[in-house]
């Protein structure tokens, strides 16, 4: 079956503007995350959804970050007044329940962010 | 709060050889462990995991990770590298629980595979 998708897979942008991020998660998991990954560096959580409602935003940097998820699927990652230091591959995984209570995360490819 | 550190960047080993990648942990609480692979231009995978039950875990492709309390480590290892195995590994802990997908991964270890 169909795996997490990610788009864009690439998205450059310039300081300071507005940038949204989608996943779709493998259809039938609840529960979906993102990570950051910088270059060199593991993923890091930024956010958790379980169904609609985000359970855990504990790793969201700042305020200029938000995510949603309306529908309990599809979630976008929004990131206003972008930085050069917001430039990474963000991360998103999906999990079933099953996955939810062992922690195994099926990940999709990414979007490369490149913020100049 | 929890904590992964993996030992060497980079390895490097010949085909045929053991394969030995190292993985440090530090948790506060009874941890869940695992090890995900990740091949050039693709999402990472899980490898295999560590939630309590048997301390000598076996994964994909070949590979099996031990869990020491003791140490306080989960090293991955494979008895003979294939070329195949060349990608960039990743240890992460969580605390299990409701929010077991919340991992801190460690930075990664890139293992190349001479021929």
């Amino acid at each position: 079956g169909a795996g997490v998708s990610q788009t864009p897979s690439n998205k450059v942008t310039e300081k300071g503007k507005y940038v949204e991020l989608r996943c779709d998660p493998i259809s039938g998991h609840t529960a979906l995350y993102w990570y950051r990954q910088s270059l060199g560096q593991g993923p890091e959580f930024l956010i958790y959804f379980q169904g609609t409602g985000a359970a855990d935003d504990s790793g969201l940097p700042n305020d200029r970050f938000f995510a949603v998820r309306p529908e309990g699927s599809v979630s976008t990652l929004k990131i206003q007044r972008t930085e050069r230091g917001d430039s990474a591959v963000y991360l998103c995984a999906s999990t079933d329940i099953k996955g939810g209570v062992t922690g195994e995360l099926f990940f999709g490819e990414g979007s490369r962010l490149t913020v100049l | 709060a929890q904590s992964v550190t993996q030992l060497g960047s980079h390895v490097s080993v010949s085909e045929g050889a053991l394969v030995l990648l190292r993985c440090n942990y530090s948790s506060s609480v009874p941890p869940y462990l695992f090890w995900y692979v990740q091949y050039p231009n693709q999402g990472l995978q899980l490898l295999l995991k560590y939630t309590s039950a048997a301390t000598l875990v076996k994964g994909i492709n070949g590979f099996e990770a031990e869990f020491k309390k003791s140490e306080t480590s989960f090293h991955l290892t494979k008895p003979s590298a294939h070329m195949s195995d060349a990608a960039e590994y990743f240890c992460a802990v969580s605390d299990g629980g409701t929010n077991a997908g919340k991992s801190t991964f460690g930075d990664g270890t890139t293992l190349t595979v001479k021929p």
